[in-house]
């Protein structure tokens, strides 16, 4: 199995702020990687697919990057709304494994 | 707009059979080239993927759940269905049903049913 590792697994921070939330799989993954997005009580949402490519209708301030075993989310300037569970997910081989996830919290 | 449903009982006995059902609305279960998934996630917990099925029936399992998970489609409702078997506390979770999008998406999960909590009890 391809594990996948988020870090950090909670981050602080303030609306307006810039975060980077990291993702490394235990293998090369090419671009199969997927963000979600978590609201509490909620089903997740799909920001981010193909490392990179943003989501339709998802807010331009999430962008993705990176490839092989390395990926970022960056959420540029923070909104009220943001303050949630981000997770990673790569769907190069089965099982298509998720990452333990990040909770943004407010400062 | 595809949208999806899950349904079945919220409590089920320790030792015995978990049984789901998504039903698939605004769309053919059928259509060529598309999987179906479970997702699961224990209270406070992350997601864990289950397995998915193709149209054709092919299914991948997770390995951890492969001994104890099918999934199936049935086409003439529109719906396809999670069992596991001999269920523990560890199975409480909410399932989610949901679309991976292999056709333009690389897999990813873009249509998510609201998700079903089922807790394991006597």
């Amino acid at each position: 199995d391809i594990q996948m590792t988020q870090s950090p697994s909670f981050l602080s921070a303030s609306v307006g702020d810039s975060v980077t939330i990291t993702c490394r799989a235990s293998q090369s993954i090419s671009n199969y990687l997927n963000w979600y997005q978590q609201k509490p009580g909620k089903a997740p949402e799909l920001l981010i697919y193909a490392a990179s490519s943003l989501q339709s209708g998802v807010p331009s301030r999430f962008s993705g990057g990176g490839s092989g075993t390395g990926f970022t989310l960056t959420i540029s300037s923070l909104q009220p709304e943001d303050f949630v569970t981000y997770y990673c997910q790569q769907t190069y081989s089965p099982p298509r494994t998720f990452g333990q996830g990040t909770k943004v919290e407010i400062k | 707009q595809l949208q999806l449903q899950e349904s079945g009982p919220g409590l089920v006995k320790p030792s015995e059979t978990l049984s789901l059902t998504c039903t698939v609305s605004g769309g053919s279960i059928s259509s060529s080239s598309y999987y179906w998934g479970w997702v699961r996630q224990p209270p406070g917990k992350g997601l864990e993927w289950i397995g998915t099925i193709y149209y054709t029936g092919s299914t991948d399992y997770s390995p951890s759940l492969k001994s104890r998970v099918t999934i199936s489609v049935d086409r003439s409702k529109n719906q396809f269905s999670l069992k596991l078997s001999s269920v523990t506390a560890a199975d409480t979770a909410v399932y989610y049903c949901a679309r991976p999008d292999t056709v333009t998406l690389q897999g990813a999960f873009d249509i998510w049913g609201q998700g079903t909590m089922v807790t394991v009890s006597s």
